[in-house]
């Protein structure tokens, strides 16, 4: 069994400061863990991916992630956040093999203040 | 690469009919995909698992009679929604991986009414 749990259900930052998103998660498996962005009235969009290779993933649009597994943790962070970043983030758990359906956390609604 | 797209990607339909979905992975083939509902403002749901010629795997509380699943090739599988009640209405995503990847190509969805 699997789980995520998103601590934020909005965020609200200025335009230029830090962004922090949290993520807990817990699963039977070796995970693989991922932060996709919705966009209002588009697709989801994959920002970055944990398979078990380096804990502290880069993804696109200068957002970045740190697996710790000590603390079951999946944190998504940015250094200045900018107005295009204002979406909803989900944080997603799957099993190792990524043959699995993906189990979504509830999502954050990120706002960014100007 | 690795592009999903669905059609269509919004229907209308009246209480009691029938709709069908598609998801078609347009430049990879997809092993396996996978169907979404996301209800307004709330997270994706997973329904259901479909594999290439066999029968769709589906999520405890989701009626396997109400929401039919074909995937008969490598690049296309489709959800239809039958005697479709207003609760139904929802946003329904797929997503296809491939042979070689952790990652999960998601389409576009579909935005369903039923009136």
């Amino acid at each position: 069994a699997q789980s995520v749990t998103q601590l934020d259900s909005h965020v609200s930052v200025s335009e230029g400061t830090p962004v922090l998103l949290r993520c807990n998660y817990s699963s039977s498996y070796s995970p693989s863990l991922f932060w996709y962005v919705q966009h209002p009235n588009k697709g989801l969009q994959l920002l970055l991916k944990y398979t078990s290779a380096a804990t502290l993933v880069k993804g696109i649009n200068g957002f970045e992630a740190e697996f710790k597994k000590s603390e079951t943790s999946f944190h998504l962070t940015k250094p200045s956040a900018h107005m295009s970043d204002a979406a909803e983030y989900f944080c997603v758990v799957g099993r190792g093999g990524g043959a699995d359906g993906l189990t979504f956390g509830k999502g954050t609604h990120l706002i960014i203040q100007p | 690469g690795a592009v999903v797209s669905q059609h269509p990607s919004r229907v209308i339909c009246k209480s009691g009919t029938s709709v069908k979905i598609e998801c078609r992975s347009l430049d990879f083939q997809a092993t396996t995909m996978f169907w979404y509902r996301q209800f307004p403002k709330q997270s994706l749901m997973l329904m259901a698992t479909s594999n290439e010629g066999s029968k769709a795997t589906y999520e405890q509380g989701v009626e396997k009679d109400k929401f039919l699943i074909n995937h008969a090739s490598l690049t296309l599988s489709t959800l239809t929604v039958t005697s479709a009640h207003p609760e139904d209405s929802s946003f329904y995503i797929c997503s296809a991986n491939g042979h070689t990847s952790y990652e999960q190509y998601f389409g576009p969805g579909t935005r369903l009414t039923v009136t």
